[in-house]
């Protein structure tokens, strides 16, 4: 069975600018969930996603946004990015209510 | 905010010995369900081990084990017989049972030395 898969795995983005991150979960799972780590937040939850809709929310800005298409996949959105939105960016995967949450590589966002 | 605390930023520990990471939490919650993750240096999240709030034995995987004790709020890792590749960090997480979101801890970061 593939893992979570995302993309891209790096980038190097420029302030002011948006950027898309993609995520595609595990074959059968439903729920993506979306987390930023950084050197001085650690890991936090932007958001989750059930059956292309959010189902909870982070506390986070309105820059950030994400959607979910009817496959399951997964994207999150940043626009006018800042310096602190450098960033580890990892989408989990899960069956509803299921226990464990698989996650992805990562991407890794460099704002400059 | 309901907090998850790791109160050791590094361990040290020889191969082949055993080691025990700290986590307590903060929850006003009656059902919720404990995890620890694995985050090696290449940045992918590896879930190593549950424990449920209701569960009442000690949950164990292979090497991992906890050590549960719900009137402290701690749930603490035991990772026995340590190998060279379990250097890497650790995170301790909490999330409300009927919720995927995950409440992290900030970490331990493990060095076995051979």
């Amino acid at each position: 069975k593939a893992g979570v898969t995302q993309t891209p795995r790096y980038l190097i983005k420029t302030r002011g600018q948006q950027v898309t991150l993609s995520c595609s979960p595990i074959s059968g799972h439903r729920s993506v969930s979306w987390y930023q780590q950084t050197p001085g937040q650690g890991l936090q939850f932007l958001f989750e996603y059930f059956s292309e809709t959010q189902r909870n929310k982070g506390n986070f800005p309105g820059r950030f946004s994400g959607r979910q298409f009817s496959n399951s996949r997964s994207e999150m959105n940043v626009s006018t990015l800042e310096l602190g939105d450098s960033a580890l960016y990892l989408c989990a995967s899960s069956l509803d209510q299921g226990i464990e949450q698989y996650f992805g590589p990562g991407t890794r966002l460099t704002v400059t | 905010a309901q907090k998850i605390t790791q109160t050791q930023p590094g361990m040290f520990v020889q191969e082949k010995e055993a080691v025990t990471l700290d986590c307590t939490y903060d929850t006003s919650d009656q059902s919720y369900g404990l995890f620890w993750y694995k985050q090696p240096s290449s940045g992918e999240m590896i879930f190593l081990i549950y424990q449920g709030s209701y569960d009442e034995q000690n949950a164990t995987e292979g090497r991992y084990s906890l050590n549960f004790q719900k009137a402290r709020k701690s749930t603490n890792l035991v990772i026995s017989a340590s190998q060279l590749g379990d250097s890497a960090m650790y995170f301790c997480a909490r999330r409300n049972t009927g919720f995927q979101k995950l409440v992290f801890g900030t970490g331990t970061r493990l060095l076995v030395s051979p």
